[in-house]
C-alpha cells in the first residue's frame, strides 16, 4: 500500500527556536496533504490543508504565520514550528491522499513528537 | 470542531468477545473511514464505506454505516490482545481532497 513517511520521528528543541517536519509520500503523487495535531488521550485535530503549487488553507484558531506550511512538490511538504513554545508540544501528524487512485483513502504518517523546553 | 462523537470514549474486554465501538456526526458527509492509533504512532487505516453504503466487512471488522440517523458501528468480532489501541471515526466530505474531520476516539483494552 501508499507509503507516507515523516521526519524527525521525535524531536525536542528550545522555546523560541523553529522547527521543520517534512511529510513525504513515498510511492504516490499527492497534491493535497494534511497536518494534524494531537494533544495527549486526544483526537486529532486538522490544523491545515497543504496544497501542491498554492497557499495552505488554515483552520479556524490556528496560526499560519506560527505554522508555516510549504507543499513544494507532489511529493513533499513540510511544517515549519516557528518561535516555538512549550505550549507547542503535541504530536504532529501529515496524512496524504493519492488522488490519481480515485478513491477517498488517506494514509498516515508515522507522526513527529515534538517536545518544546 | 471536531464533527464525530464517539462512544464508549473507552471499552475494555476479554480477549474473544467482541467490541463495538459507536460513531456519531453532524453534517452530509461523502464517506466515513475507521482508522487505528497505537499508542504514540500513527494512523492505521482499518475500512471506508461510502455514504451509499449501508455495511461493510473487512476481516474480523464489520461497519454500519446510518445516514439517517448519522452514525456508524465498528464491531471487532473475537478480540486479540493485538486489538488493544484506539480506534477513531473520521468522515470525509467531497471537498478540498476530502478533508476527514476525527471523532474523539474510543481507547480500546483486550485483556489476555
Amino acid at each position: 500500500g501508499a507509503v507516507v513517511s515523516q521526519h524527525p520521528s521525535r524531536v525536542i528543541c528550545k522555546s523560541g527556536t523553529s522547527v521543520k517536519i517534512e511529510c513525504r509520500s513515498l510511492d504516490f503523487q499527492a497534491t493535497t496533504m494534511f497536518w494534524y495535531r494531537q494533544f495527549p488521550k486526544q483526537s486529532l485535530m486538522l490544523m491545515a490543508t497543504s496544497n501542491e503549487g498554492s497557499k495552505a488553507t488554515y483552520e479556524q484558531g490556528v496560526e499560519k504565520d506560527k505554522f508555516l506550511i510549504n507543499h513544494a512538490s507532489l511529493t513533499l511538504s513540510t511544517l515549519t514550528v516557528t518561535s516555538a513554545h512549550p505550549e507547542d508540544s503535541s504530536f504532529y501528524i501529515c496524512s496524504a491522499r493519492d488522488t490519481t487512485s480515485g478513491t477517498y483513502e488517506q494514509y498516515f504518517g508515522p507522526g513527529t513528537r515534538l517536545t518544546v523546553t | 470542531s471536531q464533527q464525530g462523537e464517539e462512544d464508549p470514549q473507552a471499552l475494555s474486554i476479554q480477549e474473544g468477545e467482541n467490541a463495538t465501538m459507536n460513531c456519531s456526526y453532524k453534517t452530509s458527509i461523502n464517506n466515513l473511514q475507521w482508522y487505528r492509533q497505537n499508542s504514540g504512532r500513527g494512523l492505521v487505516h482499518l475500512i471506508l464505506i461510502r455514504s451509499n453504503e449501508r455495511e461493510k466487512h473487512s476481516g474480523r471488522l464489520r461497519v454500519t454505516l446510518d445516514t439517517s440517523k448519522k452514525s456508524s458501528s465498528l464491531l471487532i468480532t473475537a478480540s486479540r490482545a493485538a486489538d488493544t489501541a484506539s480506534y477513531f471515526c473520521a468522515t470525509g466530505r467531497n471537498n478540498a481532497g476530502n478533508m476527514l474531520t476525527f471523532g474523539g476516539g474510543t481507547r480500546l483494552m483486550v485483556k489476555p
